[in-house]
């Protein structure tokens, strides 16, 4: 049974500290998503990479948020620094594009959940 | 631009009833139209989808879903829920080719036991 894996699922860290997030998703999937959910803003895409190519990032503050695909089976999304705010769970999907209609589905890891103190 | 609407954001039913939860998007070209249900403290998990043929759509655990092309909507449906369907549920969009998907706030589903 195929899965995205992320770790670590759950991060306690200060603020300041920087934190790495990581996820390696489905075998032969070429589209990996990184989204934020919070209570107050929902489910948000920060970012998506096709063949490990960045191509859509515009959901992500630039000036402290990094996302990066060293190679297809790991997906990476970096905060430096942390601050408060940025406490949420980060979820990684991956899906396989360009596809048939039917390949054009997303699979969610299980999350990160951050908490910056 | 397009966006996806949940008009339903908390609902409390007793076992048994029927659920029906509203969805409704705003595009007028192609689309894929999909279910995702998150259980307390667990990602989300892909209950169904619809992406051509018949409007009415069967997913996992009793779910349905059906596409009105003409009013926009993806509602889902299911005759009789049960204590273990309190979850959250999310409709999504996905302009096709876009490989995108656009998500809708969600719906907290309370089921009394």
């Amino acid at each position: 049974d195929a899965r995205v894996t992320q770790t670590p699922r759950d991060k306690v860290t200060e603020m300041g500290q920087e934190v790495t997030m990581r996820c390696q998703p489905i075998l032969g999937h070429n589209t990996v998503f990184w989204y934020r959910q919070t209570m107050m803003q929902g489910l948000e895409l920060l970012a998506y990479f096709r063949n490990r190519a960045p191509l859509d990032d515009s959901g992500m503050p630039k000036d402290r948020f990094s996302a990066e695909m060293p190679d297809a089976t790991l997906a990476t999304l970096k905060i430096q620094p942390s601050e408060p705010r940025d406490s949420a769970v980060y979820f990684c999907a991956s899906g396989l594009a360009p596809g048939t209609r039917s390949q054009e589905t997303q699979y969610f890891g299980p999350g990160t959940r951050l908490l910056v103190l | 631009a397009q966006s996806v609407s949940q008009h339903n954001h908390h609902v409390i039913l007793s076992e048994a009833a029927s659920l029906e939860l509203g969805c409704n998007y705003s595009y007028g070209g192609t689309v894929n139209l999909f279910w995702y249900v998150q259980y307390p403290g667990q990602h989300l998990q892909l209950l169904l989808k619809y992406f051509s043929g018949d409007p009415l759509v069967k997913g996992i655990k009793g779910f349905e879903a059906e596409f009105i092309k003409s009013k926009f909507s993806f509602n889902l449906r299911k005759p009789s829920v049960q204590w273990s369907d309190t979850a959250e549920y999310f409709c999504a969009v996905n302009v096709q080719g876009t490989y995108k998907y656009i998500f809708g706030t969600g719906t907290r589903l309370k089921v009394l036991a």
